[in-house]
């Protein structure tokens, strides 16, 4: 069965402190690797894809990573405003019909 | 560029009541989702359009749940009657290819009393 694991589950961190997030993924037939960052009350924002293992992508303070069995979301010097969930979708499937299975999150707090 | 919408975004209702949700996805995407994440849950896939036609609806939890796409354009999700479980947050999506990012909505907030 299809599956997507993170962690941890939560992660408090102080201003400028690194660290990773990493999501696991046991699925049959990768289309594709999802990062996104949701902040309360809102809907999930698009933030990265990944396609096949050893791709690398950045946006400011975070880098994405993809492995053949996980993925791992690093935030080098974080600031408050980092803080958010950031959620894992794997996109999985055959021709026409593909489907998003998320894992649950890591909750993100970045203190001053 | 607008992006998704959704309405309302707080619903609250009895059980055994009716209720339907609105989505107006991004103009030109022809791919929309209906995702649903239960309290302290994943968000879990509902069903997939393309454009009007039903590509996957294996997440859709009942026959309680009815979605429509008319025209292509916005999409419809409709609870009826509704049930306790059925409360959580409804997120709509949409993207251009199959294999593009989606773009979600704020969501729906649905409380069944």
């Amino acid at each position: 069965e299809d599956q997507v694991t993170q962690s941890p589950e939560a992660l408090r961190l102080q201003e400028g402190e690194s660290s990773s997030l990493n999501c696991s993924y046991t699925v049959s037939g990768l289309r594709g690797l999802f990062w996104y960052r949701q902040d309360p009350g809102k809907g999930p924002e698009f933030l990265f894809t990944l396609y096949s293992a050893g791709e690398e992508k950045e946006k400011e303070r975070l880098k994405a990573t993809l492995t053949k069995k996980e993925s791992f979301l690093h935030i080098t010097a974080p600031k408050p405003e980092d803080s958010a969930t950031y959620l894992c979708a794997v996109q999985s499937g055959t021709s026409g019909t593909y489907k998003y299975i998320f894992g649950t999150g890591t909750r993100l707090k970045v203190l001053a | 560029e607008a992006g998704v919408t959704q309405f309302p975004s707080h619903s609250v209702i009895e059980k055994g009541q009716t209720v339907t949700l609105r989505c107006d996805p991004i103009s030109g995407h022809d791919n929309l989702y209906w995702y649903r994440r239960v309290m302290g849950k994943e968000i879990k896939f509902l069903l997939h359009f393309v454009k009007e036609s039903k590509q996957d609806e294996s997440g859709m939890p009942n026959n309680r749940f009815l979605a429509e796409r008319t025209g292509g354009t916005y999409s419809t999700l409709k609870v009826q009657p509704a049930e306790l479980e059925d409360s959580g947050v409804y997120f709509c999506a949409s993207s251009q290819g199959l294999t593009n990012e989606q773009f979600f909505g704020p969501g729906t907030r649905l409380t069944v009393l």
